[in-house]
C-alpha cells in the first residue's frame, strides 16, 4: 500500500532561518510525487512536481528534492509569508484513475 | 489559467436540507474530483470524474451525490447531512492519465446544523 510520511509536524522558525521539511515515502512505482502548500482555510495550492531520483525544481526561497525514498523541500531565508502547511503527496493509480496520495502535512510558521 | 472555482464560499444547513456545491474549470482537464478536509488533517479524497464518468467512489455515504453535467462542471448534492460532515469541500481537476498534478479550488465550507 502506498503511504507518505511528512516530519516534522510543526516547525517554527525566525525569519531568514533556512531549513528543510521532509517527505518519505513507500510506492509501487512512482508515478509522480507533489509538494502543495496550503494557508488556513483556502485550499491547496500546487508548488513542485518531481518525477524520477535526482530531480530537483526552484521557486523563489523553495527547492524540492527526490530522492528514491524521500524528498525534501528546502526552504532559505525564509519570510512571514511562508507561514502555510506544506503537504507532500504521491500519485496512485487505483481502478485506472489517478489518485493522490497525502502525507499528514508540515504546519511551518516564520516569526518576523 | 490554473483557476478552479467553487460556489458558495460558506454554507450552513440543517440536517434536513437539500444543497448543492458547486465547482468549474476551464483548463480542458478532463479528471475531476471531489474532496472532504478536517481541520488539520489532508484531503480525503471522495469522488473522482474522468471524462465525465465515475471512475472511483472512496465508500462514500449516499448522502453525498456527485454529478458531473459537462468536462467544465461538478457538483456534489447534498442530503440529511450529520454534524460530523462539517468540513472543507474542496474540488479539484487534472489532465487525465499520465502523471499531471490536481489543481485545487479555494474550497467551500460546509456547517451543518
Amino acid at each position: 500500500e502506498d503511504q507518505v510520511t511528512q516530519s516534522p509536524e510543526a516547525l517554527r522558525l525566525q525569519e531568514g532561518e533556512s531549513s528543510s521539511l521532509n517527505c518519505s515515502y513507500t510506492v509501487s512505482g512512482l508515478r509522480g510525487l507533489f509538494w502543495y502548500r496550503q494557508d488556513p482555510g483556502k485550499g491547496p495550492e500546487f508548488l513542485f512536481t518531481l518525477y524520477s531520483a535526482g530531480e530537483e525544481k526552484e521557486k523563489e526561497r523553495l527547492k524540492a528534492t527526490l530522492t528514491k525514498k524521500e524528498s525534501f523541500l528546502h526552504i532559505t531565508a525564509p519570510k512571514p509569508e511562508d507561514s502555510a502547511t506544506y503537504l507532500c503527496a504521491v500519485q496512485a493509480i487505483i481502478q485506472g484513475a489517478q489518485k493522490l496520495v497525502f502525507g499528514q502535512g508540515t504546519r511551518l510558521t516564520i516569526n518576523p | 489559467d490554473t483557476e478552479v472555482t467553487q460556489t458558495p464560499k460558506h454554507l450552513v444547513m440543517g440536517m434536513t436540507n437539500k444543497k448543492s456545491l458547486k465547482c468549474e474549470q476551464h483548463m480542458g482537464h478532463r479528471a475531476m474530483y471531489w474532496y472532504k478536509q478536517k481541520a488539520k488533517k489532508p484531503p480525503e479524497l471522495m469522488f473522482v470524474y474522468s471524462y465525465e464518468k465515475l471512475s472511483i467512489n472512496e465508500s462514500v455515504p449516499s448522502r453525498f451525490s456527485p454529478e458531473c453535467p459537462n468536462s467544465s462542471l461538478l457538483n456534489l448534492h447534498l442530503h440529511a447531512l450529520q454534524p460530523e460532515d462539517s468540513a472543507l469541500y474542496l474540488c479539484a481537476s487534472s489532465q487525465w492519465g499520465g502523471r499531471s498534478e490536481q489543481y485545487f479550488g479555494p474550497g467551500t465550507r460546509l456547517t451543518v446544523t
